[in-house]
């Protein structure tokens, strides 16, 4: 399958300061990303869809000054989470939809974020 | 919400084939049904999708039912390495995943 890496893995930070969450598809080019969080023993909840070249949806509740994507290139999205808190600390995944037919989502291995 | 209803969670024999059922009365005729799976604290895998035929891939099998309304996963040698919560998603091809809160896989040695 297709390889979507994100970076970094885990990070901790400070409360009020912002944090960069960069994801990368590997082998394939994904036209649309999409982010999604997940507190322990939940289950994935969709943040956001994020288009090349165009600003990204959010889900209902989901504040967009908060969480900033920027999907720059067909490889590559970030998610900046602005002015974070303890209670945004949480396991961020990534995915990119691979087209050419397939239409598949694949999946990154999540960051775990902790705010302190 | 989610399309489809998931066991809560299931215990499978190590070596024994592991059959994951699936609802999705609801489902649309351009929806495709998905499965991934979650190890802990990994993102989600890919395993297989299919629209009406059965599927097959190197990890698994994918039986429709002719209605649409369910399907099953098929692990057909279970391994303690399978132990994750299985998801079974509907969705178009496009379209954003939503998941439910999937199947926990317990693999007994």
């Amino acid at each position: 399958g297709a390889v979507v890496s994100q970076h970094p893995s885990r990070v901790i930070c400070k409360s009020g300061t912002s944090v960069k969450i960069e994801c990368r598809s590997l082998d394939f080019q994904a036209t649309t990303m999409f982010w999604y969080r997940q507190f322990p023993k939940q289950s994935l909840m969709l943040m956001a869809t994020s288009n090349e070249g165009s600003k990204a949806t959010y889900e209902q509740g989901v504040e967009k000054d908060k969480f900033l994507i920027n999907h720059a290139s067909l490889t590559l999205s970030t998610l900046t989470v602005t002015s974070a808190h303890p209670e945004d600390s949480s396991f961020y995944i990534c995915s990119g939809l691979a087209g050419g037919g397939t239409d598949t989502q694949y999946f990154g291995p999540g960051t775990r974020l902790t705010v302190l | 919400d989610a399309k489809t209803t998931q066991p809560p969670s299931m215990d499978c024999a190590e070596g024994r084939a592991a059959n994951l059922p699936c609802n999705h009365s609801t489902i649309s005729g351009n929806e495709y049904v998905y499965w991934y799976r979650q190890i802990h604290s990994q993102g989600p895998q890919y395993i297989i999708h299919g629209l009406k035929n059965n599927e097959t891939n190197e990890m698994a099998s994918l039986i429709i039912t002719e209605d649409r309304k369910s399907s099953t996963l098929i692990l057909p040698h279970a391994t303690l390495r399978d132990t994750a919560v299985y998801y079974c998603i509907v969705s178009r091809r496009d379209d954003k995943i939503i998941f439910g809160k999937g199947t926990r896989l317990h693999i007994l040695p």
